[in-house]
């Protein structure tokens, strides 16, 4: 039950696009199509943003979207805006477990 | 609108035991698996447990394995988490969510605090 390794830091300016990776083992992200990926804001509770690798809830832009090659999935914030500043995580079914991601900090600069 | 709001939180001294409650709303409660997130201050999350529909089925992270309990009462629409022996490690934030694999609704969490 190791956790899967995020860069803890990624920022980009408003318009650009911005990758966060999320690398695991064939136990987890390679192993399954659940990867999903959340939002969180200070002091509030995770939002799903990303969910079964690259599909996405309603409600969230389309500028929002996932990956996943091998071991490593990703997410693609494309467009950048001033709200998309917070920490994000991903997560990845692992067998009747599930394991989350150290958290990424992206910045809008 | 679907609302998960947890409740039972607090401050507990070291050995001691607390049981988290998380009453839902909006959804029919008995289609969905359920889990159990945390969130240590200033940490990442941290995925504790999850039940089954009909509670038949329950996983946990090592670290709480033979000291916290999930289960779930389908006709109170709540979802529960007993914690037995807590230790200082355990103080987080502690998040009850709709399904498994992927958490499609966060409550807003509530605060477990483990100190003598």
């Amino acid at each position: 039950q190791s956790a899967l390794t995020q860069p803890p830091s990624a920022s980009g300016s408003p318009g650009q696009s911005v990758t966060i990776s999320c690398t695991g083992t064939s136990s987890d992200v390679g192993g399954y199509n659940y990867v999903s990926w959340y939002q969180q804001h200070p002091g509030k509770a995770p939002k799903l943003m990303i969910y079964e690798v690259s599909k996405r809830p309603s409600g969230v832009p389309d500028r929002f979207s996932g990956s996943k090659s091998g071991n490593t999935a990703s997410l693609t914030v494309s467009g950048l805006q001033a709200e998309d500043e917070a920490d994000y995580y991903c997560g990845s079914y692992a067998g009747s477990n599930v394991v989350f991601g150290g958290g990424t900090k992206l910045t809008v600069l | 609108e679907v609302q998960l709001v947890e409740s039972g939180g607090g401050l507990v001294q070291p050995g001691g035991s607390l049981r988290l409650s998380c009453a839902v709303s909006g959804f029919t409660f008995s289609d969905f698996r359920m889990s159990w997130v945390r969130q240590a201050p200033g940490k990442g999350l941290e995925w504790v447990a999850n039940i089954k529909q009909d509670g038949s089925e329950k996983s946990y992270v090592d670290s709480v394995k033979g000291r916290f309990t999930i289960s779930r009462d389908n006709a109170k629409d709540s979802l529960y988490l007993q914690m037995n022996s807590l230790r200082a490690e355990d103080t987080a934030v502690y998040y009850c969510g709709r399904g498994a694999s992927t958490v499609g609704y966060w409550g807003q969490g509530t605060l477990v605090t483990v100190s003598s």
